[in-house]
């Protein structure tokens, strides 16, 4: 597609229940990445994907979080047993290569735990 | 600890004026500096960035100075204008090899 694409846009869950957030990359970007941006904070790296191989996930916070990357393109970033701490807005972004160069972002999808 | 710092959590100035929005890093392993803006309900989108090799580097009425001894660098918008309202994050990166690390960002405000 043209741009990143993130669905939903909006999640409101209740606490302790599962979501999962989807990520669809620019076409053809090799390197996909989740952040998120808790209320007064800025962007926190979560996990980073590039190509084949083992992602980097030295940013996620806890054991409930988890990312896959399915056929090197759509990712989803799943959240277990939801918290209020998870309230963010997570975002994704891409980039044709590996590394901090040309990131774009999705709009990104706002989470609420209630 | 935050690797790159952004003091101002907000800045106000007047149309036609010159904005300076700050940042601080302290991993001198960085080589790479990216400035982002972010409009409400958007993701952040591009705006200019430098290498360490360069200490200016500019884009129309953007530019950035980066002074690596200090381990600072700043973003100058001239002449400021409303539509540059927005969040501005500073971001950098390791020989682009790692992923961006960013700071809290500064809202702008310019006011006609």
């Amino acid at each position: 597609g043209a741009g990143v694409s993130q669905s939903p846009s909006n999640k409101v869950t209740e606490k302790g229940k599962d979501v999962e957030l989807r990520c669809d990359p620019i076409s053809g970007h090799t390197a996909l990445y989740w952040y998120r941006q808790s209320l007064g904070q800025g962007l926190e790296f979560l996990i980073y994907f590039q190509g084949n191989s083992a992602p980097d996930k030295s940013g996620l916070p806890s054991d409930r979080f988890s990312a896959e990357r399915t056929g090197g393109s759509v990712s989803t970033l799943t959240i277990q047993r939801t918290q209020q701490e998870d309230s963010a807005v997570y975002l994704c972004a891409s980039s044709l290569v590996q590394g901090g160069y040309g990131y774009t972002f999705g709009s990104g999808t706002r989470l609420t735990v209630v | 600890d935050q690797q790159v710092k952004q003091n101002s959590p907000s800045l106000s100035v007047q149309e036609g004026r010159i904005s300076i929005l700050n940042c601080d890093y302290t991993n001198s392993m960085f080589d790479y500096f990216l400035w982002y803006k972010k409009y409400p309900a958007e993701g952040p989108t591009f705006l200019i960035s430098i290498s360490s090799i360069k200490d200016k580097n500019e884009d129309g009425r953007f530019t950035v100075f980066l002074n690596k001894s200090a381990k600072h660098l700043s973003l100058h918008i001239v002449p400021s204008q409303p539509g540059d309202s927005a969040v501005y994050f500073c971001a950098a990166s390791t020989s682009g090899n790692t992923p961006l690390v960013f700071g809290k960002g500064t809202r702008l405000s310019v006011i006609a």
